[in-house]
């Protein structure tokens, strides 16, 4: 059926540096797009989504990119904190949400 | 704020068992949704609720599994004969608006079957 998967299953970053975290969708009817954080023994939590009428948003440090030529999405995290290791899923909507499978961030201090 | 809340966190049963599932949404939220975590993977959709009427429940595994959220609040997901292949992290999501859009989820309910 249709879903959602991600290129790289573990990102591992440096403090401070920037993070980037993508998923890759197959729905082209998909119209609208979340990203979500999860930490141990916790649900997820959303973080910033977009629209299929957007290209771009921006939030608080995260920036989500949105490709519907080659139906790509990316999640953009400027000076990774280490309170920003956690597992990232991307998700698309249409009559209900389709998860990806993750993609771990470790933050090196 | 209050926040979606699930209970027990943790659930251990024996193979064939029966086990119930609560969730209390977000005050207010009109959409409810219950999700099943395997190891590793990301959420993938039970059921879907908005107020008392289960719209949507393609998503359930089996007959075994039965979710009723009778008042429009309060939502039990109900796995009967639990099996091996059930254990997972049950979570709980609320949306204000119908369509589900902005969900909200709860802590979840780790289910290990014996």
């Amino acid at each position: 059926g249709e879903s959602v998967g991600l290129h790289l299953p573990t990102l591992s970053v440096q403090e401070g540096d920037n993070s980037i975290i993508n998923c890759a969708y197959s729905n082209s009817a998909s119209d609208y797009f979340i990203w979500y954080k999860q930490e141990s023994g916790k649900g997820p939590q959303f973080i910033i989504d977009i629209r299929s009428n957007m290209d771009k948003r921006q939030g608080q440090r995260v920036t989500v990119l949105l490709n519907k030529t080659v139906k790509h999405l990316s999640l953009q995290i400027a000076a990774t904190q280490p309170g920003d290791s956690a597992v990232y899923f991307c998700a698309e909507f249409l009559n209900k949400l389709v998860f990806g499978a993750g993609t771990i961030l470790r933050v090196k201090s | 704020g209050a926040g979606v809340s699930q209970s027990p966190r943790y659930k251990v049963a024996k193979r064939g068992q029966d086990v119930a599932l609560r969730c209390d949404p977000i005050s207010g939220h009109v959409s409810l949704f219950w999700y099943q975590q395997a190891l590793g993977q990301g959420p993938e959709f039970l059921t879907y609720f908005q107020n008392e009427a289960q719209l949507d429940k393609s998503g359930l595994p089996s007959d075994r599994f039965f979710a009723e959220r009778p008042e429009g609040s309060v939502s039990t997901l109900k796995i009967q004969r639990t099996q091996q292949e059930d254990s997972a992290v049950y979570l709980c999501a609320s949306s204000l608006a119908s369509l589900g859009y902005e969900q909200y989820f709860g802590p979840g309910t780790r289910l290990t079957v014996t």
